[in-house]
């Protein structure tokens, strides 16, 4: 089982859609998560981490469910800017202080048409 | 505020040449340094990973090598390339205290010819 699972996708939505992505994670000990996107033949760029009680920003919600090992990214009111590849992050190892280990998902990717 | 920079953003390479990479951070001090390979349309691979000058751990066996001859400078090298290393490489950096994420330089897209 690959450490960081998600849908590759692609989901073509229109314009202002909603549209959820779900990504699993094998190791029960993870502490910190995260989605970062990347824009086709750029670097990934950190979107949000996702917090245990679920966050928001603007019209991206990150929710975590431990017990079942998932994180999902929901985005409202879907953009064109929006369209891209959306990676679930992880960090399997427990808070050493000296260690900083991201696990990356392959990603999934986000086609938003007019 | 701290910024990653990584050079070049574009090399064409004949197989069997050398290769050196460079990636520097400002603004930070004693960062957690990372190369990363993404192969066309696929995901990240960890190739290695330094928390401290000298000190290079190596993900997977390969054609590569690493460096950190200084607290903010990670270079990735090849003595000789192979077309296989062909590929889009990332820097990253991050804190050493494990709970904020990376932040990526712009990368270097190499084609081995």
């Amino acid at each position: 089982r690959k450490e960081v699972e998600q849908d590759p996708g692609p989901f073509n939505v229109p314009e202002g859609a909603t549209v959820a992505f779900n990504c699993t994670y094998s190791n029960s000990a993870s502490q910190s998560f995260f989605w970062y996107r990347q824009d086709c033949r750029k670097e990934p760029k950190l979107l949000m981490s996702v917090y245990s009680s679920g966050n928001e920003d603007g019209r991206f919600t990150a929710q975590l469910n431990r017990a079942s090992q998932y994180i999902s990214l929901l985005i409202r009111d879907s953009k064109l800017s929006d369209s891209a590849t959306y990676l679930c992050v992880v960090n399997p190892y427990p808070f050493s202080g000296g260690y900083n280990k991201l696990i990356f998902g392959a990603g999934t990717r986000l086609a938003v048409h007019p | 505020s701290q910024t990653i920079h990584q050079w070049p953003a574009t090399l064409v390479q004949p197989v069997g040449s050398p290769l050196s990479l460079e990636c520097t951070v400002e603004g930070t001090s004693n960062p957690n340094l990372y190369w990363y390979r993404q192969a066309a349309g696929r995901g990240l691979q960890l190739l290695f990973y330094s928390v401290g000058i000298g000190q290079i751990s190596s993900e997977v066996p390969q054609n590569l090598s690493a460096s950190r001859p200084q607290d903010r400078q990670f270079i990735l090298s090849s003595k000789k390339l192979l077309l296989s290393d062909s590929g889009f490489y990332l820097c990253a950096w991050s804190a050493d205290t494990g709970s904020w994420g990376y932040t990526f330089g712009s990368g270097t897209r190499l084609t081995v010819v």
